[in-house]
């Protein structure tokens, strides 16, 4: 079975720029949440939706909206870019919310010049 | 709220030898308890899991860790070091959140390096 994916692998921007990173979770999981990672630290919790509804949202500017598609994808805006935007962009799916594990994909690097 | 404290940031061992990475935790209530591994430039993957059953639990690739409630502690343990276990290691507790969410709180991580 596929894990989660995520796309693009890589982006480049410039500041002001809005960008759009996109998740598929793994078969059958309904839930995604995003996570934010800058070079040399932990990963942040962003988000997370589950039935295509908002069950968290972390510590992060209105600039970060996401939202989830009927079939459970899941896409991650943020306008008016920072240069301290650019981080490792990471999605996790699990089965529902709760105990439950979450998968994480690989990620897509973004650079804000 | 949560929080998560990796004693260590840097972990060097050679190999062979046994790889020990520290982490305490702080929780209100009976917390999930997870040990991710990143490799460079790759995404996490989860190397085990504690959810109030065995206080050892036992993970991928040799690796196993302790809960000990006593302590708020989960350290990882391995007791041979192999040259492709040179990673970032993340101590991660799962924080419920409103509306029957949850996110989970990394620590600081920990970077472990392998000498031949």
């Amino acid at each position: 079975d596929a894990g989660v994916t995520q796309s693009p692998t890589h982006l480049i921007k410039t500041r002001g720029q809005h960008v759009t990173l996109r998740c598929s979770p793994i078969s059958g999981h309904k839930s995604v949440s995003w996570y934010q990672q800058v070079l040399g630290q932990g990963p942040q919790f962003i988000f997370q939706y589950y039935e295509k509804e908002e069950r968290g949202r972390g510590n992060f500017p209105d600039r970060f909206s996401a939202r989830q598609f009927p079939n459970y994808s899941s896409e991650l805006n943020v306008n008016a870019l920072l240069l301290g935007d650019s981080a490792l962009y990471l999605c996790a799916s699990s089965s529902s919310t709760g105990k439950d594990t979450q998968y994480f994909g690989p990620g897509t690097r973004l650079t804000v010049l | 709220a949560q929080s998560v404290t990796q004693l260590d940031s840097h972990v060097s061992v050679s190999e062979g030898t046994p790889v020990l990475l520290r982490c305490n935790y702080s929780s209100s209530y009976s917390p999930s308890l997870f040990w991710y591994v990143q490799h460079p430039n790759k995404g996490l993957q989860l190397l085990l899991k504690y959810t109030s059953a065995a206080t050892l639990v036992k993970g991928i690739n040799g690796f196993e860790a302790e809960f000990k409630k006593s302590e708020t502690s989960f350290h990882l343990t391995k007791p041979s070091a192999h040259m492709s276990d040179a990673a970032e290691y993340f101590c991660v507790v799962s924080d419920m959140i409103k509306a029957a969410g949850n996110k989970l709180t990394f620590g600081g991580g920990t970077r472990v390096l392998v000498k031949p």
